[in-house]
């Protein structure tokens, strides 16, 4: 059974770009949650995905929107990238009906 | 709105000494506490979820515990490879998701 994964590992991008982030769910895990955690902070929630729709949202702008596909997989946009987009963005996974999340390595955006 | 303080931010303890983190959470109901391990620049693993005051789980040298208002994790006996920042996390409702509200983490370094 593989775990999360996530693609690219990093890169880097200027302000005004945009970025997609990639992200392979857990075997069976039909539930993708993205979260951004900045230098020294602790991870903080985008949004989820589950049955290819978005059903929950933190407090982050429209410019950040996502993708589940039907095998589970999913895809975090940002459009516009701000200097203060630089952060490492992880992807995490659940099993139907239970509330544990399995994260990904992560992919570390820094903005120029 | 949920919140979740850890404390201390950062521990220094000698190869075999033990100690405790504090994880100190306001919820309106709880509905899980997570306990997390990540190392520098990668995602967080997870170690333990907890659901009602009194509950205990072990792993290895790591025990977790949960009271009405705080958990805390028992590192006994620490090995350098035990070094890593541990996250808390409790479970909120969002919209129709369940997401993961973090503290900012203790940072444990363990020397030998």
């Amino acid at each position: 059974e593989t775990g999360v994964t996530q693609s690219p590992t990093h890169l880097i991008k200027t302000r005004g770009q945009q970025v997609t982030l990639r992200c392979s769910s857990q075997s069976g895990h039909n539930t993708v949650s993205w979260y951004q955690q900045a230098l020294g902070q602790g991870p903080q929630f985008i949004f989820q995905y589950y049955r290819e729709e978005e059903n929950g949202r933190g407090n982050f702008p429209p410019r950040f929107s996502g993708l589940q596909f039907p095998n589970y997989s999913s895809e975090l946009n940002v459009n516009a990238l701000e200097l203060d987009d630089s952060a490492l963005y992880l992807c995490a996974s659940s099993l139907p009906g239970t509330d544990t999340q399995y994260f990904g390595p992560g992919t570390r955006l820094t903005v120029l | 709105e949920d919140q979740v303080t850890q404390s201390p931010e950062a521990l220094r303890l000698q190869e075999g000494e033990s100690s405790s983190l504090n994880c100190s959470y306001t919820v309106s109901g709880l509905r899980g506490l997570f306990w997390y391990r990540q190392d520098p620049g990668k995602g967080p693993e997870f170690l333990f979820t907890l659901y009602s005051a009194g509950e205990e789980k072990e792993k290895e040298r790591l025990k977790a515990t949960l009271t009405k208002k705080e958990s805390f994790l028992h590192i006994t006996a620490p090995k350098p490879e035990d070094s890593a920042t541990y996250l808390c996390a409790v479970s909120s409702p969002q919209g129709g998701s369940e997401k993961l509200v973090f503290g900012k983490g203790t940072k444990l370094t363990v020397n030998p």
